[in-house]
């Protein structure tokens, strides 16, 4: 079973600047997240997707995150405009269900964004 | 804020010796979940115990858990250098605002000697 797919792995950006991470999770997988990991710390949740339909963005910061999931599978993450403290893995995880308690999730690779 | 606090910050062992890793938490969680992260990659789940069960076996690991001290440990036996990488506990609060969420910690770092 092919895992998470995450592009770009790498992108080096100017604060200020625009960017976007695409995520392609487990074929079947109804629940995506994204998390982001700043270095030294574990993962924090950003946003949740239940299909294409929003579970808890609250700590997504709305001001120049943004993120969508369109047909319920592949999700885009973008930062406009980036500033140096988004430097940090975003991490792209899904899993079969949105089941409350959460189980098992599925981890992609990563994007590691430098802001300069 | 963080919910589950690792200790120690960082580990180092020879090979064949036992890694034993520690969590702690605030709230009442519903299950607490183990992942592995080898540097450069994505978490890799590793094993979940639930809130009503006391000790957890998957290979060469082993997990208890203490609801009472609210408090987790994770044990790797006869240590291998691919097991050096960093280990996160994670937590699903069993009610609030953010049931339905897991919450990382800050992780512990082992190093495996060959």
């Amino acid at each position: 079973e092919a895992g998470v797919a995450q592009s770009p792995r790498y992108k080096i950006i100017e604060k200020r600047q625009s960017v976007a991470f695409w995520c392609n999770p487990i074929s079947g997988h109804a629940t995506l997240y994204w998390y982001q990991q700043i270095l030294g710390q574990g993962p924090k949740l950003l946003i949740q997707f239940q299909n294409n339909g929003v579970v808890d963005d609250s700590q997504l910061p709305k001001d120049r995150f943004s993120a969508e999931r369109l047909k319920g599978v592949d999700s885009t993450l973008k930062i406009q405009p980036a500033k140096l403290e988004d430097s940090a893995v975003y991490l792209c995880a899904s899993s079969l269900t949105g089941s409350r308690p959460p189980g098992e999730q599925y981890f992609g690779p990563g994007t590691r964004l430098t802001v300069t | 804020s963080q919910q589950g606090e690792e200790d120690p910050q960082a580990l180092s062992i020879q090979e064949g010796e036992n890694a034993t890793m520690n969590c702690s938490y605030k709230t009442s969680i519903n299950n607490l979940q183990w992942y592995r992260q080898n540097s450069g990659r994505g978490l890799v789940h590793l094993i979940l115990i639930r809130s009503n069960e006391r000790e957890k076996h998957s290979g060469r690991l082993r997990v208890t858990l203490d609801t009472s001290k609210k408090s987790s440990s994770l044990l790797i036996t006869a240590s291998r250098a691919a097991d050096t990488a960093s280990y996160f506990c994670a937590t699903a609060r069993a009610g609030g605002t953010s049931y339905g969420k897991l919450t990382f910690g800050q992780g512990t770092i082992l190093t495996v000697h060959p």
